[in-house]
């Protein structure tokens, strides 16, 4: 098992342009989340996903983010405009219905110039 | 919402000393985990608890979940290089089914 694959790994931008962000869970992982990470607000739930169905995006900060999951293997997570204070590490995680722990992806590391 | 609160921020240990990690609720939990992450990594599940005093070793890591399942703690005996990185713990919110992230624990070793 190849864990959850986040792509790209690195993002320079420059402020006003799109930002795509990807993800593919763990096959057979009923649950998908975003994740973003500063030093100030540490590591925050932007939305998570049940059988690609988007169940709570509470966390996306504003209209300028939006999130997708077309199938149970990719989703995407788009900032248009991107803003110098989107620069984070954006982390995509899965797991399986129940409690059960979180599997990361290595996540993207966004700079918005 | 319910929060927890996680201390000390920051920990620098010498070598072989022992390191604890403490996480704190105003509310009862149902149930916490605990994530480890390496500098310029991302976040790894170590372990969850779920019974009140439950008490779980890994290795020289013993986590330890309070009687009123409001606290929890991580404690590294014999601390080794490889365990630098911030320790995360999380808390499972079953009504929204969703993870909430305590603020970490980094820890730094000194050899």
């Amino acid at each position: 098992d190849a864990g959850v694959i986040q792509s790209p790994r690195h993002e320079v931008t420059e402020m006003g342009q799109e930002v795509t962000l990807r993800c593919k869970p763990i096959s057979g992982h009923d649950y998908l989340f975003w994740y973003r990470q500063t030093m100030m607000r540490g590591l925050e739930l932007l939305i998570y996903f049940n059988n690609n169905v988007p169940i709570d995006d509470s966390g996306m900060p504003e209209d300028r983010f939006s999130a997708k999951m077309p199938n149970a293997s990719f989703s995407t997570l788009k900032i248009q405009p991107s803003e110098p204070r989107d620069s984070a590490v954006y982390f995509c995680a899965s797991r399986p219905g129940g409690p059960y722990g979180y599997t990361f992806g290595s996540g993207t590391r966004l700079t918005v110039v | 919402g319910q929060q927890v609160m996680q201390i000390p921020q920051y920990q620098h240990v010498q070598e072989g000393e022992d390191f604890t990690t403490y996480c704190n609720s105003s509310t009862t939990l149902s149930n916490i985990q605990w994530y480890k992450q390496r500098p310029g990594g991302h976040p790894v599940f170590l372990i969850q608890l779920v019974k009140s005093g439950e008490v779980k070793k890994q290795k020289r890591l013993t986590f330890q979940f309070g009687e009123a399942k409001k606290n929890s703690s991580l404690h590294i005996t014999a601390t080794q290089t490889t365990d630098v990185g911030t320790y995360f713990c999380a808390i499972f919110m079953e009504y929204g089914n969703k993870l909430v992230f305590g603020a970490g624990t980094i820890l730094r070793v000194k050899s």
